[in-house]
């Protein structure tokens, strides 16, 4: 089964950008794996964010956009807030067998 | 929206089977073209996919735990399910069920032990 990779804990400065990634054992992401973004808040269910790589729900705040970007799949966030403080995961499909990366612990400080 | 509401045992003994009852209100589990899953989260960890369903009756289960799990549809009640056999303390977690990756249950914690 597929390995995918983000990084485990990422800080940014309120107003500032980041860019969590998301890398697949198997080689390059490629807008084939369908890449998702999802934000978690304690004890609250995930909230999609992008979904096929780039793809924003109503709900998804301007700030945050998807991407692929040096074969990984990108999210990034621009002019953080406070309350974007939370975990971040992204998934990719495998054929239709999906895989959850491990979360990026994201701190706004 | 559609609201998706998870129910089932808070409590399982180890080596018997978990089961899961997803009842979808707001829309129905035979129309359009989403496909319905199940994920979980143990306490403190990450996300795990588990299973989808689609209302034709197609089903793709996580290689991991392909062999102890089945999904089911039940159009007549607007449901679907999930049934892990076999449980053990691994299998503690947070289930949650969803439409899609749109639209998610608040989630059902449950613990396995005796």
């Amino acid at each position: 089964q597929a390995v995918v990779t983000q990084e485990p804990s990422l800080t940014v400065s309120p107003g500032g950008t980041v860019t969590l990634t998301c890398g697949s054992s198997t080689g390059a992401v490629s807008s084939g794996h369908y890449p998702y973004w999802f934000q978690q808040k304690p004890g609250q269910a995930p909230r999609t964010l992008i979904y096929y790589t780039s793809k924003k729900h109503s709900w998804t705040p301007a700030r945050f956009s998807g991407s692929l970007l040096g074969g990984k799949a990108a999210l990034t966030l621009s002019g953080a807030q406070p309350e974007d403080e939370a975990e971040y995961y992204c998934l990719l499909s495998y054929s239709g067998a999906w895989v959850f990366g491990g979360g990026t612990k994201l701190t706004v400080l | 929206q559609v609201q998706l509401q998870e129910s089932g045992p808070g409590l399982v003994k180890p080596s018997e089977t978990l089961s899961l009852t997803c009842t979808v209100s707001g829309g129905s589990v035979s129309s359009g073209n989403s496909f319905w899953n199940w994920i979980r989260q143990p306490p403190g960890k990450g996300l795990e996919w588990i299973s989808y369903i689609y209302k034709s009756g197609g089903t793709n289960y996580n290689p991991s735990l392909k062999s102890r799990v089945t999904i089911s549809l039940d159009t007549s009640k607007n449901q679907f399910s999930l049934k892990l056999s076999s449980v053990t303390a691994a299998d503690t977690a947070v289930y949650y069920c969803a439409r899609g990756y749109e639209d998610w249950g608040q989630g059902t914690l449950v613990t396995v032990s005796s």
